[in-house]
């Protein structure tokens, strides 16, 4: 059964950092590309980022270019969102995910709070 | 960057009934489109890809059809844990991958 992990989340101040975790199992993790999709509050889905099979690709959208970083353990079948700069807009629930096209496995998010 | 754009932003049906959810892409995304469904407090799950094709698992009440930049979701007879929200993605020309506002479906 496959299985998407997510922590790390919590209530952070503005300007400041915080790291994601997801664990993935039952699944041979690193075959998959996989991707960070949020839901903030009063909206809908937004895709954050994604990574490749190998961590040698990533993308970005540009609501958190150069203040989000998506890299992946594939010997501890892990993926990783270190989340700089953090803005009050940033406040969503952060869902990893496998594979891009489409969003086939969703973990059950976490969620991360940026307010003073 | 593909703006994809859902109507109506909420359905009022009755169980039983039937529900046709639209979607629009700002230019052609091919059959590059998946639905999902998404209910309160739930990770999002995957209903259909390649814009008619169902995902593992969901019932035949769900079908999927259009192509180009227009895209229809209907549901056959609407049960009582249809009731959510559901969003269209496309993944034609990407980055960024983009998602519609979402369509909630609830109950009349």
């Amino acid at each position: 059964e496959v299985q998407l992990v997510e922590s790390g989340g919590g209530l952070v101040q503005p300007g400041r950092s915080l790291r994601l975790s997801c664990a993935a199992s039952g699944f041979t993790f690193s075959s998959y590309s996989m991707s960070w999709v949020r839901l903030a509050p009063g909206r809908g889905l937004e895709w954050v980022s994604y990574i490749s099979s190998s961590g040698d690709t990533t993308f970005y959208a540009d609501s958190v270019r150069g203040r989000f970083t998506f890299s992946r353990d594939n010997a501890k079948n892990s993926l990783y969102l270190q989340m700089n700069s953090l803005r009050d807009e940033d406040t969503a629930v952060y869902y990893c995910a496998r594979k891009a096209i489409p969003f086939d496995y969703w973990g059950q998010g976490t969620l991360v709070t940026v307010s003073s | 960057e593909i703006v994809m754009t859902q109507s109506p932003a909420t359905l009022s049906v009755s169980p039983g009934e039937r529900a046709t959810l639209s979607c629009r892409a700002s230019q052609s995304v091919s059959s590059s489109l998946a639905w999902y469904q998404q209910k309160p407090g739930q990770a999002p799950s995957l209903l259909i890809y390649g814009a008619s094709t169902r995902a593992t698992g969901i019932p035949a009440r769900f079908s999927g059809s259009g192509s180009g930049t227009e895209f229809t979701l209907t549901i056959s007879s609407l049960q009582s844990e249809d009731f959510a929200v559901y969003y269209c993605q496309q993944y034609n020309n990407w980055p960024p991958l983009t998602f519609g506002g979402g369509t909630k479906v609830e109950i009349k």
